[in-house]
């Protein structure tokens, strides 16, 4: 069984555009996280939420917004999509909001913007 | 900062040699986690480490921790072909985020 599933896999479309990506875990963790990896492989947290509270948001432009509809679910959207938004996006999970224990991961979203 | 920063940034080795591969930080920690990247997947957790634990081994990993140092040091033994991956660490203080380095890729060969 998949522990931690993104969708979709692979996302292609046009400067302007809004575009969601949506991600399930299915461990019972109480926070999932948000990363983007660039083209150096610079891996870089944009967002965590602990039980639907939002605990981590660094500097990422307003036009990205993530939803936690539950514990299991956190989805990203990002309204007017911009070149530099081109990379993998990673979303995670892990017990409790600190980094006490490992992060599990996703297969991961390749965003490309033309 | 509370980032790792692994060295050497790239390694490349023969099957069967080992590897050794070494990240630094600059704050106080909790624990140091390290991660292994196969091309185009996401992060998956090889070993946890204590700041009070020295050391610690999984199968052929072995991780050691020197905070007096401020570096950790991950040993992959008997490499294989299917060990070819980047490796990234990840120092954790007293925030609630991982912060992650740029990895060391490691290519093994056949």
């Amino acid at each position: 069984d998949t522990a931690v599933s993104q969708t979709p896999k692979y996302l292609v479309t046009q400067m302007g555009n809004d575009k969601s990506i949506k991600c399930e875990q299915n461990l019972g963790h109480d926070t999932m996280y948000w990363y983007k990896q660039d083209s150096k492989k610079f891996l870089k947290i944009m967002f965590s939420y602990n039980n639907k509270e939002l605990i981590i948001n660094e500097t990422v432009p307003n036009r990205f917004s993530p939803k936690s509809p539950d514990k299991a679910h956190l989805n990203l959207h990002i309204n007017s999509l911009e070149l530099g938004d081109s990379a993998v996006y990673f979303c995670a999970s892990s017990q409790g909001r600190a980094s006490y224990n490992e992060q599990f991961f996703g297969p991961g979203t390749r965003l490309t913007v033309l | 900062s509370q980032q790792g920063e692994e060295d050497p940034q790239a390694l490349s080795i023969q099957e069967g040699e080992n590897a050794t591969m070494n990240c630094s930080y600059k704050t106080s920690i909790n624990n140091l986690q390290w991660y292994r990247q196969n091309s185009g997947r996401g992060l998956v957790h090889l070993i946890l480490i204590r700041s009070n634990e020295r050391e610690k081994h999984s199968g052929r990993l072995r991780v050691t921790l020197d905070t007096s140092k401020k570096s950790s040091s991950l040993l992959i033994t008997a490499s294989r072909a299917a060990d070819t991956a980047s490796y990234f660490c990840a120092p954790w203080g007293n925030t609630d985020k991982l912060i992650f380095g740029t990895g060391t890729r490691l290519q093994v060969f056949p």
